[in-house]
């Protein structure tokens, strides 16, 4: 399709365990961010990419969270060593420039940390 | 810090009447706003948007409203359909924040036939 794609829809842990979460932007995007969303609460900004460059990554809760998007395009949020309070859902973005241009999202990870 | 604020957590309107969402916002240095629409299981999608140099912007029965003195914005949406029933999300950026958006808590919007 030609939206943001995100997977796994789903992922269930256990506390500890390592998880990764990929987002496939729309192509052509420059810009690409990441948003952790708790239950009844907005999305709140993790971190944002310009083509391959992380330009901030001041949302990122703890330095177990960790981004990457090598290439300029496909992006993967990690989490090492999953605490419970990392329950969330995961959205990512992406926008054509990073000048006053909407977001446009994906459909996000669930994740559940057991 | 919650930068941005809507205070109603939840509306409910009939059918063919006006639904107004509220919002409003602490940082001067956003300048340019945006309403999404969520529905459950989905991801935010893009309603409609606003620059800090009007104070209204229209599409179709979709209307935002700025009023900067004030640091509100609010989406008018007349009239109202059923299909419009979902959470209404708030958010707002700035060029000198990387133009990462900072979103509000959501207003879930309830049409009633």
């Amino acid at each position: 399709g030609a939206g943001v794609s995100q997977s796994p829809r789903y992922k269930v842990a256990k506390r500890g365990q390592d998880v990764a979460l990929r987002c496939d932007p729309i192509s052509g995007h420059v810009s690409l961010f990441w948003y952790q969303q708790a239950l009844g609460q907005g999305p709140e900004f993790l971190t944002y990419f310009q083509n391959e460059a992380q330009l901030d990554k001041s949302g990122l809760p703890s330095d177990r969270f960790f981004a990457e998007r090598p290439e300029g395009s496909v992006s993967t949020l990690k989490i090492q060593r999953t605490q419970q309070e990392d329950s969330a859902v995961y959205l990512c973005a992406s926008s054509l420039v990073d000048s006053n241009q909407p977001q446009h999202f994906g459909d996000g990870t669930r994740l559940s940390i057991l | 810090d919650q930068q941005v604020k809507q205070n109603s957590p939840s509306l409910s309107v009939q059918e063919g009447r006006i639904s107004i969402l509220n919002c409003d916002y602490t940082n001067s240095m956003f300048d340019y706003f945006l309403w999404y629409k969520k529905y459950p299981a989905e991801g935010p999608t893009f309603l409609i948007s606003i620059s800090s140099i009007k104070d209204k912007n229209e599409d179709g029965r979709f209307t935002v409203f700025l009023n900067k003195s004030a640091k509100h914005l609010s989406l008018h949406i007349v009239p109202s359909q059923p299909g419009d029933s979902a959470v209404y999300f708030c958010a707002a950026s700035g060029k000198l924040d990387n133009n990462d958006m900072r979103f509000g808590a959501g207003t879930r919007l309830t049409v009633k036939p």
